[in-house]
């Protein structure tokens, strides 16, 4: 059974780059998520897509925040001229569904993202 | 701000039964009650899911009465490896973005 993937676990960059961040959702799951999470809080909710329709996207959102699923299979998360704030775990989820949203979400493990 | 409001810490000892409360005031008609868990440096795990009365798994058991203001997820005979954090949202229909509060921090000691 092969979970939610997220590539790299890891990224430490300088202020002002750019990063990208990869997701892999369980095969046959329609929806995907991504969220953010800081020490001690629970997730952020960012985006989401049914199949590659991002369908709701957070109004928090800055405009430098970019996702995408192309095919409706993986997703990508682009942050552009990273900020001090943008450090965080930025975490990817999908689940099955059509009308709702009660079924579980299936996290992956993230991207811890560090801004020097 | 979350729809949930739960504990912010807890403790307890190997062996013993837990109940995180969860109060859900304003909780839609359509909403379910799910619980995650999430270990340092992974992502949260489906625990379980309820919509009214009772639901058990081979994990853990959850409660909702019939008002439905409040749930508590019990976990039988915790292990220190159930030391963790605990978020209980509601979601429904057309609500596909999860608002997550801050969760309960549970610590099982020795």
């Amino acid at each position: 059974d092969t979970g939610v993937s997220q590539d790299p676990r890891h990224k430490i960059t300088k202020r002002g780059q750019n990063v990208t961040f990869r997701c892999d959702p369980i095969s046959e799951h329609n929806r995907l998520y991504w969220y953010r999470q800081t020490l001690g809080q629970g997730p952020e909710f960012l985006t989401y897509f049914q199949n590659e329709a991002q369908l709701e996207k957070s109004r928090l959102l800055s405009d430098r925040f970019s996702a995408e699923r192309p095919k409706g299979s993986f997703s990508t998360l682009e942050i552009q001229r990273t900020e001090q704030g943008d450090s965080a775990m930025y975490l990817c989820a999908s689940s099955l569904g059509t009308g709702n949203s009660n079924q579980p979400q299936h996290f992956g493990d993230g991207t811890r993202l560090s801004i020097l | 701000l979350a729809k949930t409001t739960q504990p912010i810490s807890m403790d307890s000892y190997e062996g013993q039964e837990v109940n995180i409360t969860c109060s859900h005031n304003n909780i839609a008609t359509n909403d379910y009650i799910t619980w995650y868990q999430q270990f340092p440096s992974q992502g949260p795990r489906f625990i379980i899911q309820g919509y009214k009365t009772k639901v058990t798994n081979e994990v853990a058991s959850l409660f909702i009465p019939a008002d439905r203001k409040s749930s508590t997820l019990s976990l039988p005979r915790v292990s220190l490896s159930d030391t963790a954090v605990y978020y209980c949202l509601a979601s429904g229909l057309g609500n596909y973005q999860l608002i997550w509060g801050a969760g309960t921090k549970l610590i099982i000691k020795p």
